[in-house]
C-alpha cells in the first residue's frame, strides 16, 4: 500500500513564475492538507481540501491556491513566487476530515531564486 | 490565534538519558498529535491522545495529556542515537485543522 506520494521532489524556481505541486494520498483517504514548513520552522497550514472543496484556510495570500480532484488527489499552485516562499511544501492526507490520523509524503523541496 | 510551544528548542544529550519535551497552549485541544520528522522527510506520527489525562506508551516513549487537554509531554526513557530528530506536537481544534509547535530538536550522542 502506497503512501502520501508527492512530485517533484526538488524544484528551482525564478522570482515571479508559477508552480504547481502534486500530491496522491494515501489509498482509503478522501482528506488532503497542504503546509509550508519553512526551515527550523514546524509546518505551517496552508489549506484543506475535502470532496474537491477548500474547507478551511490558513493565514496564506490568495496568492496560494489548490485543487482536489475526484480520485482525491490534489495541487498546490503557488502563482508570482517570492524569495520567502522557499521552503518544504508538505501534503497530508486523513481518512477523515477530524484529521485524527495524519499520514504526510515526504515534501517538494522549493527553491526560489 | 491558536498558538503551541514547544520546549526546549534543542537537545543533546548522551546515550542513556532520559529526556521530557512539552507542547503547551492556552487553548484547549480536541486531540493533539506528536510526530518525530528526520531531514528531507515528512513528519511521521507517533501517537495521537484525545483524552484529558490520559497516558500512551510506545516501547521507550511515554506521552501525556493534560487533564485540561491544553499541554502535553513526551518522555523518552534511555535515548538511543536512532532517537535523533525532529519532534512536533500538533493540536486540533474544532476547526479540523493541524497547527504545530515549532518542533524540539533531538540529538543523542553515542
Amino acid at each position: 500500500d502506497a503512501g502520501v506520494t508527492q512530485s517533484p521532489t526538488h524544484l528551482i524556481k525564478t522570482r515571479g513564475q508559477q508552480v504547481t505541486l502534486r500530491c496522491s494520498p494515501k489509498s482509503g483517504h478522501d482528506t488532503v492538507s497542504w503546509y509550508q514548513q519553512a526551515l527550523g520552522q514546524g509546518p505551517q497550514f496552508i489549506f484543506q481540501y475535502y470532496e474537491e472543496e477548500e474547507r478551511q484556510r490558513g493565514n496564506f495570500p490568495d496568492r496560494f491556491s489548490g485543487h482536489q480532484f475526484p480520485n482525491y488527489s490534489s495541487e498546490l499552485n503557488v502563482n508570482a513566487l517570492l524569495l520567502g516562499d522557499s521552503a518544504l511544501y508538505l501534503c497530508a492526507s486523513s481518512p477523515d476530515k477530524l484529521n485524527t490520523e495524519a499520514f504526510f509524503g515526504q515534501g517538494t523541496r522549493l527553491t526560489v531564486v | 490565534t491558536q498558538l503551541l510551544e514547544q520546549s526546549p528548542q534543542f537537545l543533546s544529550i548522551q546515550e542513556g538519558e532520559n529526556l521530557t519535551v512539552y507542547c503547551n497552549s492556552s487553548s484547549v485541544f480536541s486531540s493533539l498529535q506528536w510526530y518525530r520528522q528526520e531531514p528531507g522527510e515528512g513528519p511521521v506520527l507517533l501517537v495521537t491522545v484525545v483524552t484529558g489525562g490520559e497516558v500512551k506508551k510506545l516501547k521507550r516513549l511515554t506521552f501525556q495529556f493534560g487533564d485540561a487537554r491544553k499541554d502535553s509531554s513526551l518522555h523518552i526513557t534511555a535515548a538511543q542515537p536512532g532517537d535523533t530528530g525532529l519532534y512536533l506536537c500538533a493540536g486540533v481544534w474544532s476547526s479540523y485543522k493541524l497547527i504545530f509547535g515549532s518542533g524540539t530538536r533531538l540529538l543523542v550522542r553515542p
